[in-house]
């Protein structure tokens, strides 16, 4: 059965500091991965999509960016964070053919004081 | 753009009722319609999807219907238990693969 990662479960940064967030997927090859973030008040949003290794689409312009290494390995980053990067972000996965249904890690909660 | 939109926002039940929740899509040109849980500080569980070409699925004690030409999608819930509290989140699946949510209803269950 596949199963799906994402570390750390916590995380509370500095203004300004580096950022990388990291997502893998086990039990299946080829896989769609998706970055979301859940903000409060402010609902879920997509924010990166990768159908394949190095193959990667930015949804919403800011201050985050996305890298996928290995087949089933998705990283988020941000070289300087902002107040506003604070949220809960979500890795979620998906077979390349369809019906395309995603499945969700258990997410990561970022703070950025 | 697609906007979803879930009514109500919260819903407080007795235990063993029957409930519906009630989720539009402004863009009937969807790939599907996905429903899922959200415990508090988890991340989401899939509980049902909908094919487009689909007027409803079921799973257990849930049922979802699809009615692309309204823009409408409801999930009934039969026979609710404490267990059942959570928010329940749809998403309507544009071409590209891409889930845009709703803001999610808020279910409690009280025994």
């Amino acid at each position: 059965s596949q199963t799906i990662h994402q570390w750390p479960a916590t995380l509370v940064q500095p203004v300004g500091s580096p950022l990388s967030l990291e997502c893998t997927v086990e039990g299946t090859s080829n896989p769609n991965l998706y970055w979301y973030r859940q903000a409060a008040g402010r609902g879920l949003q997509l924010l990166f999509y990768s159908v394949g290794i190095g193959q990667i689409s930015s949804e919403v312009p800011q201050n985050l960016s996305a890298s996928r290494p290995q087949d089933r390995q998705f990283i988020l980053s941000s070289k300087k964070l902002l107040l506003s990067d604070s949220g809960f972000y979500l890795c979620a996965w998906s077979l390349g053919t369809g019906p395309y249904e995603q499945y969700f890690g258990p997410g990561t909660r970022l703070t950025v004081t | 753009k697609q906007e979803v939109t879930q009514i109500p926002a919260a819903l407080s039940v007795p235990e063993g009722e029957n409930l519906v929740l009630n989720c539009s899509f402004t863009d009937s040109a969807i790939y599907n319609l996905q429903w899922f849980r959200q415990d508090p500080g988890k991340g989401l569980t899939s509980l049902l999807l909908i094919q487009s070409s689909q007027r409803e699925q079921t799973s257990g004690r849930l049922n979802a219907s699809l009615d692309k030409s309204s823009g409408r999608s409801t999930l009934y819930i039969a026979a609710s238990q404490p267990g059942d509290s959570a928010t329940y989140l749809c998403a309507a699946m544009e071409y590209g693969n891409k889930l845009v949510f709703g803001a999610g209803t808020i279910l409690r269950v009280k025994s």
